[in-house]
């Protein structure tokens, strides 16, 4: 059964500030999605990680892939207070394990709280 | 990115009453369709899998008499809750699969359920 860990669950940052949140899974997989939810709102996609080695960024957020480590982090750089949302991972089981359907299993969220 | 919608919104009800949730692929077909559900402060969990043209597949513990799903159609896919009791009141998310490009999900805007 695939595993996603996130840390920290919870990161109360002051505006300008860097951190970076940890993403990891259990088993083998080349591809891992990085969402943001806002409270009452449903998933807005930030990023598609689909190798080994994949950095991609946006805006003050960059994130990573290593799948030989399996861990993908999302880096917040200069932190502002329109990035206070909740951060999720999820990890694409392989389709040709036997679990099929491009199935995602989810972290359990970073909340991230950005104060002024 | 491609757009998935889902009808209603925002649902109240009645317990014991039954509630139909509608999630369309807007502009791309989508052979298979995902449902979520959402508790607050909480992860996505998947209840099941749905794929047109046949039955949906279940995660453990979801009951399927429960969670009806019927993906008729290509852009179609719907979630019924059948006699409803406060304990189904969640936020159900639907995502569907694009399989132009590397089969990202998108994930539809949910539905918040409230049954009294």
């Amino acid at each position: 059964e695939l595993k996603v860990e996130q840390n920290p669950l919870f990161l109360s940052m002051q505006e300008g500030k860097n951190y970076t949140i940890y993403c990891n899974y259990s088993t083998t997989s080349d591809r891992l999605y990085w969402y943001r939810q806002d409270p009452g709102k449903s998933l807005e996609s930030l990023f598609v990680l689909l190798s080994n080695g994949a950095v991609k960024q946006e805006g003050r957020l960059m994130a990573s892939l290593d799948t030989k480590a399996r861990l993908s982090t999302l880096h917040i750089t200069a932190a502002v207070h329109d990035l206070s949302a909740t951060y999720f991972c999820a990890v694409e089981e392989d389709p040709y394990s036997g679990a099929g359907s491009y199935q995602l299993t989810f972290g359990k969220g970073t909340k991230l709280s950005v104060i002024p | 990115g491609a757009v998935v919608s889902q009808h209603p919104s925002r649902v109240i009800c009645k317990s014991g009453t039954s509630v139909k949730i509608e999630c369309r692929s807007l502009d791309f077909q989508a052979t298979t369709m995902f449902w979520y559900r959402q508790f607050p402060k909480k992860s996505l969990m998947l209840m099941a899998t749905s794929n047109e043209g046949s039955k949906a597949t279940y995660e453990q513990g979801v009951e399927k008499d429960k969670f009806l799903i019927n993906h008729a159609s290509l852009t179609l896919s719907t979630l019924t809750v059948t006699s409803a009791h406060p304990e189904d009141s969640s936020f159900y998310i639907c995502s569907a699969r694009d399989k132009r490009g590397f089969n990202e999900q998108f994930f539809g805007p949910g539905t918040r359920l409230t049954v009294l």
